[in-house]
This record gives structure tokens, sequence and C-alpha cells, in this order.
């Protein structure tokens, strides 16, 4: 089954940009979606499918693909921005789902 | 407004089975998949299968040997159970909904709904 790599963590200063990527071959097949936890929470989704957000997450979470890999766009961070992020998809070879290792987003 | 709850014994013994169950409440729970999720403490999310309304599941194969999923859409409930557990089985497991969809050339696979989440330590 296909594996997702993620970087364990990244900083970013408040109300400046950070990009989230994740990488696996089963992206080139289908969109990753994407999970805020913080901690002691459950994940929530943040992002799915090309670029959408679902109800109630705020505008600055963007998504995009290109080949194997996803990207999860943070674009003027918040306090309330700092969580762990992970992605998912459906694997390309089976009907799995596999979830990437996770990022530690700070916001400094 | 769907939501997801789920319930059982927060202590297992080793090699005994784990059991949980997950209410849905606030939508049908036919027509969608329905999935157990696990995080040991410290690590990522880790996806042992779904279940459809129907009664199909798909297991994660590192986990297959061990998993049964079944669902009561009459009760609005779907359950997991994980035979012969050990230390490494310590963990919070999610259920969440699986929202899958065909639109415009593209497939969309997502977990929108998630439960809050049960402790389960696996200890003599």
């Amino acid at each position: 089954s296909s594996e997702l790599t993620q970087d364990p963590s990244v900083s970013v200063a408040l109300g400046q940009t950070v990009r989230i990527t994740c990488q696996g071959d089963s992206l080139r097949s289908y969109y990753a979606s994407w999970y805020q936890q913080k901690p002691g929470q459950a994940p929530i989704l943040v992002i799915f499918g090309k670029n959408i957000r679902p109800s109630g997450i705020p505008g600055r979470f963007s998504g995009s693909t290109s080949g194997n890999t996803a990207s999860l766009t943070i674009t003027g961070a918040q306090a309330e921005d700092e969580a762990d992020y992970f992605c998912s998809s459906r694997d390309s070879t089976d009907n799995h789902f596999v979830f990437g290792p996770g990022t530690k987003v700070t916001v400094l | 407004q769907v939501q997801l709850q789920e319930s059982g014994p927060g202590l297992v013994k080793p090699s005994e089975t784990l059991s949980l169950t997950c209410t849905v409440s606030g939508d049908s729970i036919s027509s969608d998949y329905w999935s157990w999720i696990r995080q040991p403490p410290g690590k990522g999310l880790e996806w042992i299968g779904y279940i459809y309304s129907s009664g199909s599941t798909n297991y994660n194969p590192s986990l297959k040997s061990r998993v049964t999923m079944s669902v009561d859409t009459s009760k609005k409930q779907f359950s997991l159970n994980l035979r012969s557990v050990t230390a490494a089985d310590t963990a919070v497991y999610y259920c969440a909904r699986v929202t899958a969809f065909y639109m415009q050339f593209d497939y969309y696979y997502y977990m929108d709904v998630w439960g809050t989440g049960t402790p389960v330590t696996v200890s003599s």
C-alpha cells in the first residue's frame, strides 16, 4: 500500500505564511485531505479535494496538488493555528486509506 | 448536524478482544462509509478500516487478521472488534464518517465528521 510523507515540524511567525507538504504516489490519483489536531482534541477536517474548505474553516487555509505532492498553506498564520496537521488520501492500488505522519506547526 | 460518539471499555487485558461502538446522531447511517482510526500516545493517526452501511468492509492490511467491523443501522451504530490485543494496541480510538463522491471527473474522499475519541489501554 502507499505511504505519505510529511516534514515533522515547521515554524512560522505570527501573521506570516506557511506551507506544509505531503508526498506520496497515491496523490497522483486521489486528492489529499488535511486534518488539524490540537492537543487532547479530535482531528478536524480543514481542506479536501482540489481546495475545498468545510464550513467554519477560515479562509486563510488553502490547498493545492502538483504531481505526487499536496500542500496545505496557511496565509497569515494565527496563534490558534498552532497544531499538528495530518494529510490523508485513498490508496491508489486498493480501497484503503493512509495518513501521513503529521507536521507540527509552531506559531512564533 | 451529524455527531459521532465512541463508547466501550477503557481497559482491556492482553490477548483479549477490544470492542468499541460508535453511535451516530443527527443523520441517517445509511449510504455512507464509517471508519475507525486510532492514535497511540504521542504518535500519528492510523487508519483501521471502514464499513459501508450495507455491511461491506475494508481493513488496514496490517490489522486485517485481527479486525472485524459491523453495523446496526436500526440502532445507528457501528462497531469495532480487535482481537488478541497487546500493549501496542493502546491508543485513542476515533470513529469517523467517510464522505466519498465523484464530481466533474474527480473522486473525493475525506473524513468530515469525527467522534471525540475514546482512550483504550491494554494492560493486565
